[in-house]
Parts: structure tokens; C-alpha cells; sequence
């Protein structure tokens, strides 16, 4: 069975700050993938990123920066120097590869206000 | 590339009643997903679509709910007898795949949010 948990439920930051968001997962797959996906107000989830198990390349993005490390099951997501605009739901969520692979296991999401 | 488009936004509904959401998946898009989101958590998956085909549907919360992707386009989400406890976010997400093995990632709708009262 996969799980994803994404311990922290809701952070505030000022704008400008630095902020990380946690995720951990759990999967018996030796190949799967990993992503990230935000949910504005609106409703749509906006893709951000994904990560194949092999590679292990930490990646940035602009402000957005992730961190997988493997011999933890973590797959961490950092935004440097927030804005207002960065305010969503940030959602985790990972499949593994092959047959099955259209199914997600998303976490319960992490509320992310920043504050002008 | 116009993304997915879902309608209706919102629906209210009364308990008991039918009601059928659509989706227009992005159109070089092969595969089609339906998933469910409720307050406070990640979205849940419900069913998917590989052209016309349904492929996997175990995951629908009863016999109530079916799904149709005729002619492999559009496709539409029903729950006939609406209960209160369906009340939730539906979300269609599409992607495009090619090998038979997951390829690109899943581009999902704004959703439509149902109420039964």
C-alpha cells in the first residue's frame, strides 16, 4: 500500500520569507514517482513538478526548490522568498510506475497563507 | 491548449435526485481520470479512461456512480440517488499517454463542487 503524509496542516509566513513544506511517503515500489501540485482558491490543481524514484537530483525551479531524499522517503518542497500569490493548498502525491500508475495517493495537503 | 474543462462550477442538489457532471479533457489527451476531493483532504481516486475504455472502475464509491467517455472525447460522471455524503469537489484530470506505461503528468480541471441538501 502507498501513503503519503504531509504532517503539517497549515503555515502561515510574512511575504519574502523562506518556507518548506513536508512531505514523507511510503511505497513497497523499487520505481515510482513523486509530485507536487498546488491548489489555488480557484479550485484546479496546478502541476509543479515530478520526480522519478532514480533520480535523486535535488531541483529548482525559479523560487521553488525540491529536495528527495530517498534514504528517508522525504520529498520536500521550499519556496524562497514568498508572495501573497504563493497562498494554496499544496498537495504531495505519488504513483508508482507501470500497470496501476494512473492512480495518485495524494497527502491531505499543506494550507499555505502568506501574509502581505 | 485550453486545459480541462468541467461543468457545471457548482451544483445543489436534493437528496435523491440524478446529476451528471462533464468533462472536456485537453484534446490530444488519451487518458481521462475522474477523482474526488472532500473538505480537508487530497483528492481521492474514483475511475479512468484510456480512449473509450474504461479500464479501472473498482474504486467508484457504490453502484451509484457511473462514468461514460463515449468516442473517446468528452466524458461524463453520474451519481444517480444523490446522498449527503457526496457531497464533494469532482475532479476530471487528463494526460497523454503513449507506451502503455505512465507518461505525462496529470492535468486536472477547477472541479465541479456538488452539494446534495
Amino acid at each position: 500500500a502507498q501513503k503519503v503524509t504531509q504532517a503539517q496542516t497549515e503555515i502561515s509566513v510574512v511575504e519574502k520569507e523562506d518556507v518548506t513544506l513536508d512531505c514523507v511517503y511510503e511505497t513497497r515500489d523499487t520505481t515510482y514517482y513523486l509530485f507536487w501540485y498546488k491548489q489555488p482558491p480557484s479550485g484546479e490543481l496546478v502541476f509543479l513538478i515530478r520526480r522519478n524514484s532514480f533520480d535523486e537530483q535535488n531541483e529548482i525551479s525559479g523560487r521553488y526548490s525540491w529536495n528527495f531524499q530517498k534514504s528517508t522517503s522525504s520529498f520536500n518542497f521550499t519556496i524562497t522568498a514568498s508572495q501573497v500569490v504563493d497562498s494554496a493548498v499544496y498537495f504531495c502525491a505519488l504513483t508508482h510506475s507501470g500497470a496501476g500508475s494512473y492512480q495518485l495517493t495524494f497527502g491531505k495537503g499543506t494550507k499555505l497563507s502568506v501574509i502581505p | 491548449d485550453t486545459g480541462v474543462s468541467q461543468d457545471p462550477r457548482h451544483k445543489i442538489t436534493k437528496r435523491g435526485q440524478n446529476v451528471t457532471f462533464r468533462c472536456d479533457p485537453i484534446s490530444e489527451h488519451n487518458r481521462l481520470y475522474w477523482y474526488r476531493q472532500t473538505l480537508g483532504q487530497g483528492p481521492e481516486f474514483l475511475t479512468y479512461f484510456q480512449n473509450e475504455a474504461q479500464l479501472e472502475k473498482s474504486r467508484l464509491l457504490s453502484d451509484r456512480f457511473s462514468a461514460e467517455r463515449p468516442k473517446g472525447s468528452f466524458s461524463t460522471l453520474e451519481i444517480q440517488r444523490t446522498e449527503q455524503g457526496d457531497s464533494a469537489m469532482y475532479l476530471c484530470a487528463s494526460s497523454y499517454d503513449l507506451t502503455g506505461r505512465y507518461n505525462s503528468p496529470l492535468h486536472f480541471g477547477n472541479g465541479t463542487r456538488l452539494t446534495v441538501t
